[in-house]
């Protein structure tokens, strides 16, 4: 039968530009977040984590914000450029188990 | 972080056919997870495959319809047995370290299409 895909949030900007990408959690006992990369055709790639009692981490040209008051996370690129251009997955831990959010796809516009 | 391939990159395959999916890493490690991904959708884990135990399966996926094999520290198989087209999905696995789930690495991933 034919198979029917959800459609992905989309963030579409300028090369250059900041992106924001945000995600919602629901599970207050999580360990760490983690934010991956997948471009087309490959596996996840990890970019930043960030552990629970932590509110920002920064990386090359990233930095993640962590609100556990409202259960949000948030992934910052700055200085956005075409490689940026994959969809984006938060991801949670807790216990023994990798968690994924929906991801988010950002193409970037030359 | 280690070096993960898999094999078959991608196959089509008949309803009812059983396709096994290697696994292979380029150092021992501990933990090895199977996820499926299906099309425009998030990663689900399907099992946790431990060298020397069996595998601990998530809700939702059971050992008869996605046997493991964990050999050794680098290297298991994911079965897919008795395939229909809801089975079609990327299949990935990843590898770890106990107690620190959230340093996971990934494969390129088995992109299967079941028709």
């Amino acid at each position: 039968g034919e198979s029917v895909g959800l459609h992905l949030p989309t963030l579409s900007v300028q090369e250059g530009d900041n992106s924001i990408i945000n995600c919602a959690y629901s599970n207050s006992a999580s360990d760490y977040f983690i934010w991956y990369k997948q471009e087309s055709g490959k596996g996840p790639q990890f970019i930043i984590d960030i552990r629970s009692n932590m509110d920002k981490r920064q990386g090359q040209r990233v930095t993640v914000l962590l609100n556990k008051t409202v259960k949000h996370l948030s992934l910052q690129i700055a200085a956005t450029q075409p490689g940026d251009s994959a969809v984006y997955f938060c991801a949670e831990t807790s216990g023994s188990r990798l968690t994924f959010g929906e991801g988010t796809q950002l193409t970037v516009n030359p | 972080s280690a070096v993960i391939s898999q094999k078959p990159s991608r196959d089509i395959c008949q309803r009812g056919t059983s396709l096994t999916i290697q696994c292979q890493v380029d150092s021992q490690v501990t933990m090895m997870f199977w996820y499926r991904q299906q099309p425009g959708q998030s990663l689900t884990l399907i099992a946790t495959a431990n060298q020397g135990s069996e595998a601990t399966y998530e809700s939702g996926f059971v050992i008869d319809k996605f046997p493991i094999s964990r050999p050794n520290l680098t290297f298991s198989t994911l079965t897919v047995s008795n395939m229909s087209p809801e089975d079609s999905s990327i299949y990935l696995c990843s590898v770890g370290r106990t107690g620190a789930y959230n340093e996971q690495f990934f494969g390129p991933g088995t992109r299967l299409t079941v028709l």
